[in-house]
């Protein structure tokens, strides 16, 4: 729902960045979560955005453009353990419903 | 910290058979959700609940129903288990207001039908 879209894999180096994009339908939109999951796990909360901008928030930052329905995860000093997926997901304004993209799966190599 | 607890976190059913997913939430939350995610893909919304005793349809609700007897009790319910129900499942809560609207999610409950 609500077209999240993102691109299905990354690949970066560590000690570098990594940049993990998303894009939305603007329609309804009330905030955008990023979520970080591993394999065979549950996924784990890292960022909310709601204003334009870049919310710097130390390892993880988040980038925000509501008239172009775009986001961005913005990883630093990229670590072998940021290897995971990272999901998008668009907030509904009723009930806080989320509607997530399919998720980037980030490979930092040494 | 918030905890959503899932039961069981994994199960194998038998195709026709039915199945029952549990959630239990300590969070004193409002809202309790329940997602699906196949291999490789995204979550996908099954069923919400905004107050005990009443639930709305997600984007993908058929063959599923859901249960919220109270607050902190969500449960999702397979009637007539299908192979193409096979997935992990994810139940999630959320409060009204302000920060506690931060969505958390439980542990995940994977079920293979047969």
């Amino acid at each position: 729902g609500q077209g999240v879209e993102q691109p299905d894999n990354l690949m970066s180096v560590e000690g570098t960045f990594a940049r993990v994009n998303c894009t939305y339908s603007t329609s309804g939109f009330n905030g955008l979560s990023w979520y970080q999951q591993r394999e065979g796990h549950a996924p784990v909360f890292l960022s909310y955005v709601v204003l334009d901008g870049l919310k710097d928030s130390g390892h993880f930052s988040t980038f925000l453009s509501r008239s172009n329905g775009y986001s961005y995860l913005l990883l630093t000093e990229l670590q072998i353990k940021d290897s995971a997926s990272y999901l998008c997901a668009v907030r509904w304004p009723n009930y806080n419903v989320l509607y997530f993209g399919s998720g980037t799966k980030l490979t930092v190599e040494p | 910290e918030a905890a959503v607890t899932q039961s069981p976190r994994s199960k194998v059913a038998v195709t026709g058979g039915k199945v029952t997913l549990s959630c239990h939430q300590t969070n004193n939350h409002d809202y309790m959700y329940w997602y699906r995610q196949d291999t490789g893909h995204g979550l996908r919304l099954i069923h919400y609940s905004y107050v005990a005793d009443s639930t709305e349809k997600g984007d993908i609700p058929d063959g599923y129903k859901a249960s919220r007897p109270s607050q902190e009790n969500f449960s999702l319910i397979l009637e007539l288990a299908s192979l193409s129900q096979t997935a992990v499942y994810f139940c999630a809560s959320s409060g009204r207001t302000g920060t506690n609207t931060e969505v958390f999610f439980g542990k995940g409950t994977r079920l293979t039908v047969v």
